[in-house]
């Protein structure tokens, strides 16, 4: 089993360009999450998903915009992209009973 | 809102105990998770424990819960050179989503 896979791993952007992350995992989770780190804050949730073509918004969802059209996929889009968008994205899924999220290994996106 | 704090920094000498400290918000909460997140990698899940446990042990990890305090402890015994990283903390939320709420971190430096 992959696990959790992201693609791309690195990504530079100019303010204003668009584009998509992807979040595939192959164990057959019903959640999947998107995250944001930034230095000395966390993670914070963008939006989540409880089941193929549901979404939700998380604590942070503005300028982002996720589907959910296949199980094993999760996407995350960016349509705009803004200086402040500048972080390390992560993508995590669950099935446990127990809640533990298992995490991809992450997108380092830099907007300039 | 949920809120789980950490305090930012820690270090300790090789062979030593390490104890990172964890309190939370949400007393309906129903699990609590401790992950690991090396150098540019993502993050980990260590070990977990139920509410309405006090202690949890594997192997050189221990956890401790004091619900009435909302606090939560990590202690690693025998602290190696490897296990220098960031040490999150989590709480899972009440309700069907399982979401997880996250600390900002602690930062774990093991010295020679």
């Amino acid at each position: 089993n992959a696990g959790v896979t992201q693609t791309p791993k690195f990504r530079v952007l100019k303010t204003g360009q668009s584009m998509t992350l992807l979040c595939a995992q192959d164990m057959n989770h019903e959640y999947m999450y998107w995250y944001r780190q930034d230095p000395g804050m966390g993670l914070r949730l963008i939006h989540y998903s409880v089941g193929e073509g549901t979404t939700a918004k998380g604590e942070v969802p503005d300028g982002y915009n996720v589907s959910r059209l296949k199980k094993q996929n999760f996407l995350l889009g960016l349509e705009s992209a803004a200086p402040s968008q500048t972080s390390v994205y992560f993508c995590a899924s669950t099935a446990g009973r127990f809640g533990e999220q298992y995490f991809g290994p992450g997108t380092r996106l830099t907007v300039t | 809102g949920e809120d789980v704090e950490q305090s930012l920094f820690l270090s300790v000498r090789e062979g030593d105990s390490s104890v990172i400290n964890c309190t939370y918000t949400d007393s309906s909460s129903t699990y609590l998770y401790w992950y690991k997140q090396e150098p540019g990698a993502g993050l980990q899940l260590l070990t977990y424990i139920f509410s309405n446990m006090d202690m949890k042990q594997d192997q050189r990890l221990t956890v401790l819960l004091n619900k009435k305090d909302k606090h939560l402890s990590l202690r690693i015994a025998d602290t190696q050179t490897g296990d220098s990283a960031i040490y999150f903390c989590a709480e899972r939320e009440s309700g069907s989503a399982r979401q997880l709420t996250f600390g900002s971190g602690t930062q774990l430096t093991v010295l020679p």
